[in-house]
């Protein structure tokens, strides 16, 4: 089945201890982002990658890290979790090759917060 | 800066009653637009797209939605809601070619309340 993966699906941590939550997709797609969401500020864009070992900052990048060592997994590293950063989190994938007009896979978004 | 706007936080609608959740972007562009569907507790679906051709799409679950380039809209309808239908509604809209990030730039959301 055709799917995106992200654990943990919740988290609950407290400010400064470093975090991962990962992501990884079975489609073979090119590229892969993450976004957070936010009650009213819908869906920003935080990273995305358009291949192994090509990423970029979206719009709200301050705070996060990422890496793509391998096309499957793109992991969102918090390096020193802070309250602002308690959102619902989702990864996404899709096959640019048809310029813009790819469907975005969404994997099942993982809930964290930040006490 | 390019934007998209859903003018409605959250409509409620009685079961079986007609629904059109609005939708309207801010660009000087051509561009693709997207409604996706996120249901409870899950991540979004695409539910339909417009691309180019007829500016009426029509998409999964009996939902469809028009494209109107003089109003720079493109708002979702279904004729007949259902419980299922029960979903918060997210309008996004693609700038590529003219964005090489392929980035989308999504609405806030809209909730769809269905009561019985």
């Amino acid at each position: 089945e055709a799917q995106v993966t992200q654990n943990p699906r919740y988290l609950i941590t407290v400010t400064g201890k470093k975090l991962t939550v990962t992501c990884s997709q079975n489609m073979n797609h090119e590229y892969m982002s993450w976004y957070r969401q936010d009650p009213g500020l819908g869906l920003r864009q935080i990273y995305y990658s358009m291949n192994v070992e090509v990423t970029d900052k979206g719009d709200v990048p301050e705070g996060y890290k990422v890496s793509r060592k391998e096309k499957r997994n793109f992991p969102l590293i918090l390096e020193s979790p802070s309250p602002n950063q308690t959102s619902l989190y989702f990864c996404a994938s899709s096959e640019p090759e048809s310029g813009g007009t790819d469907t975005q896979y969404f994997g099942p978004g993982t809930r964290l917060t930040v006490l | 800066a390019q934007s998209v706007t859903q003018l409605d936080s959250q409509v409620p609608v009685f079961e079986e009653a007609p629904v059109e959740l609005r939708c309207n972007y801010s660009s000087s562009v051509s561009v693709y637009l997207f409604w996706y569907v996120q249901y409870p507790n899950q991540g979004l679906q695409l539910l339909l797209k417009y691309l180019s051709g007829s500016t009426l799409v029509k998409g999964i679950n009996g939902f469809e939605a028009e494209f109107n380039k003089s109003q720079t809209s493109f708002h979702l309808r279904k004729p007949s809601v259902h419980i299922s239908d029960t979903a918060e509604y997210f309008c996004a809209v693609n700038l590529f070619p003219h964005d090489s990030n392929y980035q989308l730039i999504w609405g806030a959301g809209t909730k769809l309340i269905i009561k019985p």
